[in-house]
């Protein structure tokens, strides 16, 4: 049972252009949302979080969007840079679960083209 | 500014041995998570370290796997008896002991099985 869903595998983008990521959850219980971006032969890299009770957060180029009704956030990356070609995981936690531990999409390969 | 170290960051083995993973953390991270994650998939959690505290183990994969902090600073995670299937990145985390906030990764051990 996969709490937290990335239904694209894969997405590609064009250099300058917005690249949205999106990201679904069923756990009602998950309250903290994360974005971790992944080189290869490296771990996952904070990006940013968003609370709750927050329904946006922004940091430079990059924001995420919570919509607690649709149990869905998406993460934009504007402008995208080819800087920014890897994979991108989303992840929630519980107050209650692992002390916070992390559950993790099955991640969204972006490829942005120069 | 040190982030989280992991070592050995590939460990090839036999099918049968016994194999140890040791992670250190952010020095002032007092939460210390241990992670696996396979080919097409996002991390998943196995176990979490409160100090020298192992709060939460029950997601760990069988009786095989096992974890130590046992002065609250590196961890080890130890498989025994290695298994094809224990092929995966083992990957550790670590946060501060305060709610909402970002794990930090290390770059993960790959343990590949013969």
């Amino acid at each position: 049972d996969q709490q937290v869903k990335q239904n694209s595998p894969s997405l590609s983008v064009q250099e300058g252009r917005i690249s949205i990521l999106n990201c679904d959850y069923t756990n009602s219980m998950f309250d903290y949302f994360l974005w971790y971006k992944k080189y290869p032969a490296e771990g996952p890299t904070f990006l940013i979080s968003i609370s709750s009770i927050k329904d946006k957060n922004e940091d430079g180029r990059f924001t995420v969007f919570l919509n607690k009704s649709a149990k869905h956030l998406s993460l934009h990356i504007v402008p995208s840079q080819p800087g920014d070609s890897a994979v991108y995981f989303c992840a929630a936690s519980a107050r209650d679960t692992g002390r916070r531990a992390l559950t993790f999409g099955s991640g969204t390969r972006l490829q942005v083209q120069p | 500014d040190t982030g989280v170290s992991q070592d050995p960051r590939h460990k090839i083995t036999k099918r049968g041995q016994n194999v140890t993973f040791r992670c250190d953390p952010i020095s002032e991270h007092n939460r210390l998570y241990w992670y696996r994650q396979t080919l097409g998939q996002g991390p998943e959690f196995l176990t979490y370290f409160q100090n020298e505290a192992q709060l939460e183990k029950s997601r760990l994969l069988s009786d095989r796997f096992s974890a130590e902090r046992p002065k609250g600073s590196f961890s080890t995670l130890e498989i025994q008896r290695t298994e094809q299937g224990d092929s995966a990145m083992y990957l550790c985390a670590s946060s501060p002991d305060t709610d909402r906030q970002p794990q930090h990764f290390g770059d993960g051990t790959r343990l590949s099985i013969l």
